[in-house]
């Protein structure tokens, strides 16, 4: 079985600042690894995904996420956080990145961005 | 490209009631799937098909959910009879393989 862990269901952040959202993983096979953001009443949006090609990867809106299978990590990070990150992120792990293979999603984290 | 579409987009209904909840899946997509989202237990994989075929349907609560997907363009859940505890979001995503994408959701409120 594969599971996702999301440290911090909050994270609050101040404009400019460096966003960190953490994500640890446990799976059996090597795991293909994505991070999705939601903004409210709407659904969730990929933001980049690790399918075992480059372990840095760089996704929209300037997040990037590095996959460390020694840690078994793949936080997401920003280098400066704008108020329009305000969004819940979900980490979520398959076990590949093909069809008929369905996504668990962590908890969440909630990003709140401040002035 | 309209993305993956939901309707409806709220529904309110009385315990008891059949509830049909429906997605458009993106064209070319071959995999459908059916999450719900609460407060209690975040994000929960309901049920999933691969080329109109229901794959894995271990996360359907129960007997009174069912989910059917006649077409590569078209899949419905239904709860019938439904409850309070269903209340939630539900969202239908489809993939081609290369990332999933949500469809908006459909707000369940069941009293």
């Amino acid at each position: 079985a594969q599971s996702v862990t999301q440290l911090g269901s909050h994270v609050s952040v101040s404009e400019g600042a460096l966003v960190l959202l953490r994500c640890n993983y446990s799976s059996s096979v090597p795991p293909y690894l994505f991070w999705y953001v939601q903004y409210p009443n709407q659904g969730l949006q990929l933001l980049l995904k690790y399918t075992s090609a480059a372990t840095l990867v760089k996704g929209i809106n300037d997040f990037e996420a590095e996959f460390k299978k020694s840690e078994t990590s793949f936080h997401l990070t920003k280098p400066s956080a704008h108020m329009s990150d305000a969004a819940e992120y979900f980490c979520a792990v398959s076990d590949r990145a093909g069809t008929a293979s369905k996504l668990t999603f962590g908890t969440g984290t909630r990003l709140q961005v401040t002035l | 490209d309209a993305g993956v579409i939901q309707s409806p987009r709220h529904e309110v209904t009385e315990m008891g009631q059949e509830v049909t909840l429906r997605c458009k899946p993106i064209s070319g997509h071959n995999s459908l799937f059916w999450y719900r989202q609460t407060m209690m237990r975040g994000l929960e994989l309901l049920i999933y098909f691969n080329n109109n075929v229901p794959i894995d349907d271990s996360g359907m609560p129960e007997d009174r959910f069912s989910a059917k997907m006649p077409n590569a363009s078209f899949s419905t859940l239904k709860i019938q009879p439904s409850e309070p505890r269903d209340s939630a979001v539900y969202f239908c995503a489809s993939s081609r393989g290369n990332g999933y994408t949500f469809g908006s959701g459909t707000r369940l409120t069941v009293v």
